[in-house]
C-alpha cells in the first residue's frame, strides 16, 4: 500500500481562475500514479495514468505533472468552470501484477459561477 | 464509453435480510474491485480480483463476502444486513498492469432499515 495525501481537501474558486491540487506519496517503490475525476451522482472517470518522472499530462484545461523523486503530483485546471466542480481523486501504487487501486481522500473543487 | 453495470442502483431492506450486488463487465477485464463510500467519506477498497477464482481483501474491513466465477462478474453479498452497512458500494475494472485505467459502475445506494 503506499500511503497517499491529498491536498487541499476542499477548495472554492471563481469560474475563469486557474486552480492546482497536489497529491503526495512515498517516493520509493513507486510505479504509477492515477488520477480521477468524481463527479456528484457520477462515477469516477479516469484522467490521467502517469509513469515518468518529469512526466505532463493534458486533457483540455487539465493538466497534470508527475514527480517521482520526491514523490509528487500536480493537477492544474485553467480557467475552472462550473461543470469542473467534482472530487479529484489520486491513486499511487507500486506496481507488479498484484497490485490494488487504492484512492486517497481526494480534493473537492467547488467552481461558483 | 464503460461497459461495466451495477444492479440495483438503489436498496433499502430490512435488517438481518441476505443481500447481493450485481457487478458486470462486457469488457473481458481481469481485475475488478469493490469500493465502498460512506456519505462525505473517502473512497476505501474492500475486495479486489485479479481473476476468475481469485479473491482478496481490500484495505477497509468488510463483512461482506465476493465471489469470482466468470471474468465477467463480481457479486458483493452480505449476509445478514445491518444499518452499519448503510453506504454506497462502487464496482470497477481494469485491464492487467499497473497503468491501466478502472472503469466504474453507477454504483449501489445501500440503506439498511
Amino acid at each position: 500500500i503506499l500511503n497517499v495525501e491529498q491536498s487541499p481537501q476542499s477548495l472554492h474558486v471563481q469560474e475563469g481562475d486557474s486552480t492546482n491540487f497536489t497529491c503526495s506519496f512515498p517516493s520509493s517503490n513507486f510505479y504509477a500514479l492515477h488520477w480521477y475525476r468524481w463527479e456528484t451522482a457520477k462515477s469516477p472517470e479516469a484522467l490521467f495514468v502517469m509513469t515518468l518522472n518529469g512526466d505532463e499530462k493534458k486533457k483540455g484545461r487539465i493538466s497534470a505533472t508527475l514527480n517521482t523523486k520526491e514523490g509528487y503530483s500536480y493537477l492544474y485546471i485553467k480557467g475552472s468552470q462550473p461543470e469542473d466542480s467534482a472530487t479529484y481523486l489520486c491513486a499511487p501504487n507500486s506496481g507488479g501484477s498484484n497490485y490494488k487501486l487504492t484512492f486517497g481522500k481526494g480534493t473537492l473543487l467547488t467552481v461558483n459561477p | 464509453e464503460a461497459d461495466i453495470y451495477q444492479t440495483p442502483r438503489y436498496l433499502v431492506i430490512g435488517t438481518g435480510k441476505k443481500i447481493t450486488l450485481e457487478c458486470s463487465q462486457t469488457m473481458g477485464h481481469d481485475k475488478m474491485y469493490w469500493y465502498q463510500q460512506d456519505p462525505g467519506m473517502e473512497l476505501h477498497l474492500i475486495h479486489y480480483s485479479y481473476g476468475v477464482n481469485s479473491t482478496e481483501k481490500g484495505d477497509l474491513s468488510s463483512e461482506s463476502t465476493v465471489s469470482r466465477i466468470r471474468t465477467e462478474h463480481f457479486p458483493l453479498t452480505l449476509e445478514s444486513a445491518r444499518p452499519s452497512h448503510t453506504s454506497q458500494y462502487l464496482c470497477a475494472s481494469s485491464d492487467p498492469g499497473s497503468a491501466t485505467e478502472a472503469f466504474f459502475g453507477q454504483g449501489t445506494r445501500l440503506t439498511v432499515v
